[in-house]
């Protein structure tokens, strides 16, 4: 089984909707990052969460850090099809000896229907 | 600001065949890393450069080598590429541990 893993693997919504993506580490998490994939395209940076409780937001995608269940979640509000795309968590569970490695999820595929 | 580049964008090779794919980043970062990326399989770390002058394995460095010839600069080799090598491949760079890494757009490669 993998190191991170990601629920959904796939999402289908309609436009407005909410939902959420879940990763959940095997090992402690001394960061966990969360990036967008358009297909084809590289990954860009969404946002990073090092300290348990840790909650941020952009435009209206908010991430948590549940320290204690070595989890994070995703959650879109009112979603857009312009939202569309893969979702991929990406953790660093090595500390201080990773020389910033990171482990990655499998990635949940969103597609938002208009 | 061109941030991370690849090169190529796709390229196809024959059983055999060997093939550099090179990487670059403008933004003085000291970590470069080499991923790729299969269906359901999320991506997976094949090698990475932690500073200028240091190289070491990530999960899967099996059938590649990797060069930091400089501090921009971060090339990935196949020697004898198969078809299980078939994959996309993204490089990213990081300024320093706890920060975010930044991704090239990638290249795909298929091994026929």
């Amino acid at each position: 089984s993998q190191e991170l893993e990601q629920s959904p693997q796939s999402l289908i919504v309609q436009e407005g909707k909410n939902l959420t993506i879940n990763c959940t580490s095997s090992k402690t998490l001394y960061g966990l990052y969360w990036y967008k994939q358009k297909y084809g395209e590289g990954l860009i940076f969404l946002m990073m969460l090092q300290k348990g409780g840790e909650e941020k937001s952009h435009e209206k995608i908010t991430a948590k850090l549940d320290e204690k269940k070595q989890q994070s979640s995703l959650h879109i509000t009112a979603s857009q099809p312009s939202h569309a795309g893969i979702y991929l968590c990406g953790a660093d569970v090595q500390g201080g000896t990773s020389y910033g490695k990171l482990t990655f999820g499998q990635g949940t595929i969103l597609t938002v229907h208009p | 600001n061109a941030g991370v580049t690849q090169t190529p964008k796709f390229q196809v090779l024959k059983t055999g065949q060997s093939m550099t794919l090179q990487c670059a980043q403008d933004m003085n970062h000291n970590s470069m890393y080499w991923y790729r990326q299969d269906p359901g399989m999320g991506l997976r770390l094949i090698y990475y450069s932690a500073s200028e002058g240091t190289t070491d394995k990530g999960e899967v460095p099996n059938g590649y080598n990797v060069s930091r010839l400089n501090k921009r600069e971060f090339s990935l080799r196949l020697e004898s590429a198969a078809p299980s090598q078939t994959s996309v491949y993204f490089c990213a760079s990081r300024e320093n541990r706890g920060h975010e890494q930044y991704f090239g757009p990638g290249t795909r490669l298929t091994v026929t």
